[in-house]
């Protein structure tokens, strides 16, 4: 069974700092790897995406892989209010890429203390 | 932001009733997807697309069933709604073209389903 595993949290950080969001999963032929962020009562938006192992940034995120180590994470920089949410981690397993969806974590609640 | 509308975006039913969600997309992607999110267990996948009358079951199917006649259209239906199929439903769609091929979703608004 595929499996991405998130801290729920709540994840508390002050306004201006770095927030660090991590997940792990299961299956070690997964290839693609994203972070949605979903904000209460609406539906999930994609953020980042990440492919190789390494750092990705765009803007004030960063997504990080280690494939070796089933670890991703993303790193949101000078953290704003409207950066409160709940953060959706989501893996595709199929070799090659593949049509049958997305793995997703239980996501984590992050909180920007102001 | 990508086509898509999903239709009711809210709907109060009763136990052993027929439900029909319907998303509807404009982007003419061949792979369209429904989940479910429920507290406590994130966003679960339970039918998808890969072409006109091409359907599959994702991790929890059972009591729902599908159907997509049109690239734009994909149904899904609870033959005989039960409380445990209370949720949120999303509709979710993936272009899939090219040579990266990665899977990314684009997700619709939702459908609040409440089965009293």
């Amino acid at each position: 069974q595929k499996e991405v595993e998130q801290n729920s949290g709540p994840l508390s950080v002050p306004e201006g700092a770095i927030a660090s969001l991590n997940c792990t999963y299961s299956d070690r032929v997964s290839q693609s790897f994203f972070w949605y962020r979903q904000y209460s009562g609406k539906s999930p938006e994609l953020i980042m995406s990440i492919y190789s192992n390494g750092d990705k940034e765009d803007g004030r995120f960063t997504a990080q892989l280690n494939k070796a180590s089933q670890y991703v994470s993303l790193l949101i920089r000078d953290s704003q209010p409207s950066d409160s949410a709940t953060y959706l981690c989501a893996v595709n397993s199929n070799p090659g890429g593949g049509a049958d969806g997305l793995t997703f974590g239980k996501g984590t609640h992050l909180i920007i203390q102001p | 932001d990508a086509g898509i509308t999903q239709s009711p975006r809210h709907k109060v039913t009763e136990t052993g009733t027929p439900v029909t969600l319907r998303c509807h997309q404009t982007e003419n992607h061949r792979y369209m997807y429904w989940y479910r999110q429920d507290p406590g267990h994130g966003l679960r996948l339970i039918h998808y697309s890969y072409g006109v009358k091409d359907t599959d079951k994702g991790e929890v199917s059972d009591g729902y069933s599908v159907s997509r006649s049109k690239t734009e259209d994909f149904l899904l239906t609870l033959e005989s709604a039960t409380s445990s199929q209370t949720s949120v439903y999303f509709c979710a769609i993936s272009d899939l073209t090219g040579t990266l091929n990665t899977g990314e979703l684009f997700f619709g608004e939702g459908s609040r389903l409440t089965v009293l």
